[in-house]
């Protein structure tokens, strides 16, 4: 069936460097695509959002980039720091008029200081 | 601003016995949503009320799930009878619209221990 998946479970970076998670999606039909970040313990928190007419969108730190060629979506997170280091989900929405979010599996995001 | 509350936060509890949780959303939020978090993986959505109505339900294992909002704010989910397989975070979730493209907020979710 259709799925939203990431291709990396484990990222870890150094303080002060640029990650970017990676997630790829199946469903041609998605036009909405959300990225969360959830720390240990906590329920998911909103990142960044981006609609399929966009391929770029930029918020404080962060980027996602969408490629609807390649069904490719990525977040790109400027100057790493520690506090970032969480599990990274990337949800999409909207496919067939559907507003069912739909998560990966997640990428774990280490921060080394 | 309050964020949405959950409880009880841990819950351990033997399988065929019956468990539920409460939600209380962000005020105002007309809607709410209840995930199930199997450990290691994304949240998958189990029902979706706009105000005390059901949008969505369709992944709802409804011979021993169910799920109200009476009165349009706060929620229940209830299991019973619990399997080992139930094991997991329930996290609530509300926004302010039902299209879905609102954000989302999470509440820390409810841990569920069957044994």
């Amino acid at each position: 069936g259709e799925s939203v998946g990431l291709h990396l479970p484990t990222l870890s970076v150094q303080e002060g460097d640029n990650s970017i998670i990676n997630c790829a999606y199946s469903n041609s039909a998605s036009d909405y695509f959300i990225w969360y970040k959830q720390e240990s313990g906590k329920g998911p928190q909103f990142i960044i959002d981006i609609r399929s007419n966009m391929d770029k969108r930029q918020g404080q730190r962060v980027t996602v980039l969408l490629n609807k060629t390649v069904k490719h979506l990525s977040l790109q997170i400027a100057a790493t720091q520690p506090g970032d280091s969480a599990v990274y989900f990337c949800a999409e929405q909207g496919s067939g008029g559907s507003y069912i979010p739909t998560f990966g599996r997640g990428t774990s995001l280490i921060v080394h200081p | 601003e309050a964020g949405v509350a959950q409880s009880p936060r841990y819950k351990i509890i033997e399988k065929r016995q019956s468990v539920a949780f409460w939600c209380n959303p962000i005020s105002g939020h007309a809607t709410l949503y209840w995930y199930q978090q199997i450990l290691g993986q994304g949240p998958k959505l189990l029902i979706q009320f706009q105000n005390n109505g059901v949008v969505d339900d369709s992944q709802l294992p409804k011979d021993r799930f169910s799920a109200e909002r009476l009165k349009g704010v706060d929620s229940t989910l209830k299991i019973q009878p619990a399997k080992l397989e139930d094991s997991a975070v329930y996290l609530c979730a509300s926004s302010s619209s039902s299209w879905g493209t609102n954000e989302q907020f999470f509440g820390p979710g409810t841990r569920l221990t069957v044994l």
